[in-house]
């Protein structure tokens, strides 16, 4: 079965500086991965995705991750952090059952950015 | 071209009631998503639906269905409401969903809450 784990379930970082938000996969197969970002009151949004290919994958908002399956993760980062990160932000991995692929999520990072 | 929208937004019930969601999905998407969102479980998979069909269901009880119409519009009912059944309720919806990762767009959700 697929799961993700966020480690961390709030990071806090100044504006400015790096972030890293930490994500890690189980999956018997090769895994579908995906970062959402999620602002008060509103749905999901996603960043990017990983599906085959090169394993840096650039989303929005000036966000990238890195896919290492020796290390099965899927770390989210971005050089500078702004005030209009501050947000909820989920990892998903993907599993094929009935026709499609159905997202599994993890529990969720916090980011909050301080000025 | 729209989003997703969901109506309505926010809505209190009372335990025993039962209730009945409605989502519209971006134009020409024709498989629709149903999430549920608690700070206790995080975000977990309701049902999805591609040509008024389930296509896959979550781990669920029987009081949470759902139904797709012709014009791709969904809605999800919850029978014998629960204080547990306290939620944001998410859809999304994708182009097709079928064999391939197809984004998937979020609506805000609906926040029920029960009493």
């Amino acid at each position: 079965a697929q799961s993700v784990t966020q480690l961390g379930s709030h990071v806090s970082v100044s504006e400015g500086a790096l972030v890293l938000l930490r994500c890690n996969y189980s999956s018997s197969v090769p895994p579908y991965l995906f970062w959402y970002v999620q602002y008060p009151n509103q749905g999901l949004q996603l960043l990017l995705k990983y599906t085959t290919g090169a394993t840096l994958v650039k989303g929005i908002n000036g966000f990238e991750a890195e896919f290492k399956k020796s290390e099965t993760s899927f770390h989210l980062t971005k050089p500078s952090a702004h005030m209009s990160d501050a947000a909820e932000y989920f990892c998903a991995v993907s599993r094929f059952s009935g026709g499609s692929y159905i997202p599994t999520f993890g529990r969720g990072t916090s980011l909050i950015v301080h000025p | 071209k729209a989003g997703v929208t969901q109506t309505p937004r926010y809505l209190i019930k009372t335990r025993g009631q039962q209730v009945t969601l409605s989502c519209s999905p971006i134009s020409g998407h024709r498989s629709v998503s149903w999430y549920q969102q608690t700070p206790g479980q995080g975000l977990q998979f309701l049902f999805e639906y591609f040509s008024e069909t389930q296509r896959n269901k979550g781990n669920f009880p029987g009081r949470f269905s759902g139904r797709q119409f012709s014009n791709s519009r969904s809605e999800m009912n919850v029978s014998t409401l629960e204080l547990g059944d306290s939620a944001l309720y998410l859809c999304a919806s994708s182009l097709e969903g079928e064999g391939r990762t197809d984004t998937q767009y979020f609506g805000p959700g609906t926040r029920l809450t029960v009493l």
